[in-house]
């Protein structure tokens, strides 16, 4: 069974542009979360897609949002970039039924805004 | 809210056993995770503890006690890839599959 993969894994972007990052689940997976992760902060919440809905979101600006298309894959776009962006941006899917515990993450998407 | 704390960095020897703790405080609590983290790597699901008590897997084991918001790991005949950063996080009630995690701690094993 193929991983959790996202795209891209590297990006570069300046201040002000905006960005969008893909993450398709393992085949079956519903659920989706999306993580920030710096050395600063470490691993933050940003939401969590499931059967196309957003369930819940964390404590992130209006500028983070996402989406989940049908076949369960996610994306999250970032507008009006700064430079506190720059981050390691990891998505999780799991099958989304209550119970089931382990997260499965992808290699994630490096972004660094100048 | 939740607030989860535990060690920095630690550092062990090859063979030797190892315990990283965890503490949480949470307004609401569904479970408890650790997750493992290679440099420049993504996090892999170690174990889940949602009732008191130790859940082991192989050289892995991990206890809960709600009570006292405490959880530890116990890494048993460390191995050098052992070497890694190890995550602790809480799933909050009525979270779904959101995951409140804590800052890491960065394990070192020497030879």
């Amino acid at each position: 069974k193929a991983g959790v993969t996202q795209t891209p894994r590297y990006l570069i972007k300046t201040r002000g542009q905006q960005v969008t990052l893909s993450c398709s689940p393992i085949s079956g997976h519903r659920s989706v979360s999306w993580y920030q992760q710096t050395p600063g902060q470490g691993l933050q919440f940003l939401f969590e897609y499931f059967s196309e809905t957003q369930r819940n979101k964390g404590n992130f600006p209006g500028r983070f949002s996402g989406r989940q298309f049908s076949n369960s894959r996610s994306e999250m776009n970032v507008s009006t970039l700064e430079l506190g962006d720059s981050a390691l941006y990891l998505c999780a899917s799991t099958p989304g039924l209550s119970g089931n515990n382990e997260q499965f993450f992808g290699p994630g998407t490096r972004l660094t805004v100048l | 809210g939740q607030n989860i704390d535990q060690p920095t960095e630690m550092t062990a020897t090859e063979g030797a056993i190892v315990q990283i703790n965890c503490t949480y405080q949470t307004s609401g609590f569904n479970g408890l995770f650790w997750y493992q983290q290679h440099a420049g790597e993504a996090p892999t699901f170690l174990s889940y503890n949602v009732l008191d008590g130790l859940e082991e897997k192989g050289r892995f084991s991990s206890f809960l006690s709600r009570s006292k918001g405490y959880s530890y790991l116990l890494l048993k005949e460390l191995q050098m890839k052992d070497s890694a950063s190890y995550l602790c996080a809480v799933r909050p009630l009525g979270g779904y599959n959101k995951l409140i995690f804590g800052a890491g701690t960065r394990l070192a094993v020497h030879p």
